[in-house]
């Protein structure tokens, strides 16, 4: 299957300040790509889906503002938490689809941010 | 609202096939049924998919029912390396349909 990777696979950072994490497709281009935050014990909830040169659109009750998504290129997605706080920590995971209605979605290996 | 519900937990025993079920009662006729695994601290994978006919890959075989209205994953020979969350989702497939996904069931298999 195709791989998607992600950077870094663990972050600390302490609160109020911002991090970012890179979501690459790398060895297809991907049109669309999703982020999902998952805390522990509980399922994978999806934060937003992004396509290539769009805006992204944000599910119900994520912050826009807070979690900064930009898909500039066929290959990469960033997600940059800003002014992060504790209740932030928490496994981010991304994933990627080649075209619409494509049947498969990629999954990376997801970073777990722990905010101090 | 869940559109699939599945067991909370499982046990399997090594070597044996583990049938994971799932309820999709609402199913509707071009939704298809798709299965992902995570294993503990790692991104979800993909495992198989079905609309209405049965499915064998090299990962396992999925058996739609001729209602749609239930499905199970069969893992004909379980490692220990299968020990994971296992997700039953539902999912047009067209346009930015979104995988959304529930509780699954956590499969644990006990060598």
């Amino acid at each position: 299957g195709a791989v998607v990777s992600q950077h870094p696979s663990w972050v600390i950072c302490k609160s109020g300040t911002s991090v970012k994490i890179e979501c690459r497709s790398l060895d297809f281009q991907a049109t669309t790509m999703f982020w999902y935050r998952q805390f522990p014990k509980q399922s994978l909830m999806l934060m937003a889906t992004s396509n290539e040169g769009s805006k992204a659109t944000y599910e119900q009750g994520v912050e826009k503002d807070k979690f900064l998504i930009n898909h500039a290129s066929l290959t990469l997605s960033t997600l940059t938490v800003t002014s992060a706080h504790p209740e932030d920590s928490s496994f981010y995971i991304c994933s990627a689809r080649w075209g619409q209605g494509a049947y498969e979605q990629y999954f990376g290996p997801g970073t777990r941010l722990t905010v101090t | 609202d869940a559109k699939t519900t599945q067991p909370t937990s499982m046990d399997c025993a090594e070597g044996r096939a583990a049938n994971l079920p799932c309820n999709h009662s609402t199913i509707s006729g071009n939704e298809y049924v798709y299965w992902y695994r995570q294993i503990h601290s790692q991104g979800p994978q993909y495992i198989i998919h079905g609309l209405k006919n049965n499915e064998t890959n090299e990962m396992a075989s999925l058996i739609i029912t001729e209602d749609r209205k239930s499905s199970t994953l069969i893992l004909p020979h379980a490692t220990l390396r299968d020990t994971a969350v296992y997700y039953c989702i539902v999912k047009r497939n067209f346009g930015n349909e979104k995988l959304t996904f529930g509780t699954g069931t956590r499969l644990t298999i006990i060598p």
